[in-house]
């Protein structure tokens, strides 16, 4: 069965830490992997897509990295921000899955002054 | 890059009554995606919408609660029918970009049924 499970459900840290989320998936055939932020009743904004062949991927503070033999990805956040106080979802694409998309139950992140 | 603009934002309904919403993307594509996100949850797929063709409803989804329109290739409508508190939750429509690749969302419906 298709699965995308995220650590930890929840995670509290002071702005200006740095913090390592993790997604464990089970999707075969794997097309590509995600992870999205979604700010409270907004829609996920896409912060990274990652294909079979890439391990790092970085956009702006946030750094995914994917291991496709084990089936790990992590999303490291640098010297966090307020801002940065939102759901990180990490989604799995599968081939041949008509565009439809495994999600995580996603990581509630706290950035506490 | 697709911009969705998906409105209403926000709905206070009372039980029984139905509602739509409306989803416009700014570019042609093929499927545009359902999702509910109840409190405190991720999304879950509710149905898949082509233009031209019936809906595809995922498991626990019916047309009869959920029918969908699809008049052209850039704009949606999905209705809850017959609310019930139970279906309070956001809902988001999606479209692939280029290559289906990536996933574009609207900016959620925050749907309160008392």
């Amino acid at each position: 069965k298709n699965q995308v499970e995220q650590s930890p459900q929840s995670l509290i840290i002071l702005e200006g830490k740095n913090c390592t989320l993790q997604c464990n998936y089970t999707v075969s055939p794997f097309s590509n992997l995600r992870w999205y932020k979604q700010d409270t009743g907004r829609g996920p904004v896409s912060l990274t897509i990652m294909t079979f062949s890439e391990n790092t991927k970085s956009n702006g503070r946030y750094t995914a990295t994917l291991d496709a033999d084990t089936k790990q990805s992590s999303l490291h956040i640098t010297a966090s921000q307020l801002s940065d106080s939102a759901s990180y979802i990490c989604v799995v694409s599968a081939l041949g899955g008509n565009y439809q998309l495994i999600w995580g139950a996603g990581t509630k992140l706290i950035i506490k002054p | 890059s697709a911009v969705i603009s998906q409105k209403p934002s926000r709905d206070i309904c009372q039980r029984g009554t139905s509602l739509t919403i409306q989803c416009q993307v700014d570019s042609q594509v093929t499927m545009m995606f359902w999702y509910r996100q109840q409190p405190g949850q991720s999304l879950t797929l509710i149905a898949t919408a082509n233009q031209g063709s019936e809906a595809t409803y995922e498991s626990g989804f019916v047309i009869d609660k959920f029918p969908i329109s699809r008049p052209n290739l850039t704009f949606s409508t999905l209705t809850v029918s017959n609310m019930s508190p139970e279906d309070s939750s956001i809902y988001l429509c999606s479209a692939p970009g280029f290559y289906g690749t990536e996933a574009f969302f609207g900016q959620g419906t925050r749907l309160t049924v008392v």
